[in-house]
């Protein structure tokens, strides 16, 4: 059964337009991660969240933004989305608990035209 | 700062023969140590993860890996590979500067399995 789900799998959207993935858990978990993962490179982590505690990346830019209404719902905004903004983006959860593993989505692909 | 390195883009090996994918850590404090392994088009999938005790860590699919604290590192091993078993690896650490534990991943390693 899928714990950690993201909508749509594949989202194409045009240079500027503003578009937002969704990530959503049956975990419970505290603790909400979004990357940012291009060509087969390392996860970037864009920022997370600790219940409602907002934590942003020093380098990720104001483009993107977050909203977590509830424990179960995250999501990604990115206000205006350029051809660099292409890749896949993961959502994780985890326990705040260092001795147990991060839950990964699987990815929504994003493509700007 | 904590890091983690993956010294190798890709690593190629044939069927049936041992693999290891290495991974190199730099934490302050006691490691937390993970290994997940992607597909294509695919999140990330859990492995295995050292946090505490025995050094040799087994894991999904056959895979195992060794906690080596002097050589701070952590390298993914598997006896026998498959075909199946290629895909992109990372290695990853949880990093607690705060207390949600960011998860912090090496460049990723390329696993191909040559029949």
């Amino acid at each position: 059964d899928a714990m950690v789900i993201q909508n749509p799998r594949y989202q194409v959207t045009q240079f500027g337009k503003p578009v937002t993935l969704s990530c959503s858990q049956t975990l419970n978990h505290n603790v909400m991660y979004w990357y940012q993962q291009k060509s087969s490179q390392a996860p970037k982590l864009l920022f997370h969240y600790y219940d409602k505690d907002f934590n942003n990346e020093a380098d990720t830019p104001d483009n993107f933004q977050s909203r977590r209404p509830n424990t179960s719902f995250c999501f990604l905004d990115i206000r205006s989305p350029g051809l660099g903004d292409a890749a896949m983006y993961l959502c994780a959860t985890a326990d705040p608990r260092g001795n147990t593993e991060a839950f990964f989505g699987q990815g929504t692909r994003l493509t700007v035209v | 700062a904590q890091s983690v390195a993956q010294p190798e883009d890709q690593v190629n090996v044939a069927e049936g023969n041992p693999l290891t994918v290495k991974c190199t850590y730099s934490v302050s404090g006691n490691p937390y140590l993970f290994w997940y392994v992607q597909y294509p088009n695919r999140g990330l999938q859990f492995l295995l993860k050292y946090i505490t005790g025995d050094n040799l860590v087994k894991g999904s699919y056959g895979f195992e890996a060794e906690f080596n604290k002097s050589q701070t590192s952590f390298h993914l091993k598997k006896p026998s590979a498959l075909v199946s078993d290629s895909a992109l690896y990372f290695c990853a650490v949880r990093a607690f500067s705060s207390n949600t534990g960011k998860l912090i991943f090496g460049q990723g390693t390329t696993l191909q399995v040559k029949p």
